[in-house]
């Protein structure tokens, strides 16, 4: 498809286990975004990754989440010993880092953990 | 540091007719990009709308308007002849030109056009 995709669509975990959330982002697109948005609320960055640079971490709000992207394409969001507060959506943007730098989001990824 | 400030949590507008949706913002960047986002009920993050801090004309799209006014650091959205369809969450948006940074958000704003 054309546009930014992830998977999965829905996740239901118990506290204490790890997740990955996966972002497919729009083809030729060289930044890539995560964001979370808690039920009600705006959306909160978590990390970006920009061409081959080091991510930027610093929306990252504690040592259990981490996030690569490999080949400067797909990237995983991982959540280790998940807990209540981090259900929420998790969203994936793309952009093609121009001057305006628009970016483009994926379905997101709804994660419930009880 | 930026910061986006959307001070109606809720709108009602009448089909047909036109709303404007408000937005302030703060920043310490010389450059930046202000941006308008749509998230229906399905959650979705719909771009519509962005306007550059130098553009010196109101970005336009459609239905959609933004109405810049820089010295006021506002971008007020304005969506012309409302349709059922428009009822969602808008969230204005900006982030700092020329860079490929994070988009910081507003809280939004619910639209319900009434029939």
């Amino acid at each position: 498809g054309a546009g930014v995709s992830q998977s999965p669509s829905n996740k239901v975990t118990e506290k204490g286990k790890d997740v990955e959330l996966r972002c497919d982002p729009i083809s030729g697109h060289t930044a890539l975004y995560w964001y979370r948005q808690s039920l009600g609320q705006g959306l909160e960055f978590l990390i970006y990754f920009q061409g081959n640079s080091a991510p930027d971490k610093s929306g990252l709000p504690s040592d259990r989440f981490s996030a690569e992207r490999t080949g400067g394409s797909v990237s995983t969001l991982t959540i280790q010993r998940t807990q209540q507060e981090d259900s929420a959506v998790y969203l994936c943007a793309s952009s093609s880092g121009g001057l305006l730098n628009e970016q483009f989001f994926g379905p997101g990824t709804r994660l419930t953990v009880l | 540091a930026q910061k986006i400030t959307q001070t109606q949590p809720g709108m009602f507008v009448q089909e047909k007719e036109a709303v404007t949706l408000d937005c302030t913002y703060d920043t310490s960047d010389p450059s930046y990009g202000l941006f308008w986002y749509k998230q229906p009920s399905s959650g979705e993050m719909i771009f519509l709308i962005y306007q550059g801090s130098y553009d010196q004309q109101n970005a336009t799209e459609g239905r959609y308007s933004l109405n810049f006014q820089k010295a006021r650091k506002s971008a007020n959205l304005v969506i012309s002849a409302s349709q059922l369809g428009d009822s969602a969450m808008y969230f204005c948006a900006m982030s700092p030109l020329g860079s490929a940074r994070q988009l910081t958000f507003g809280s939004g704003t619910q639209l319900t056009v009434l029939p």
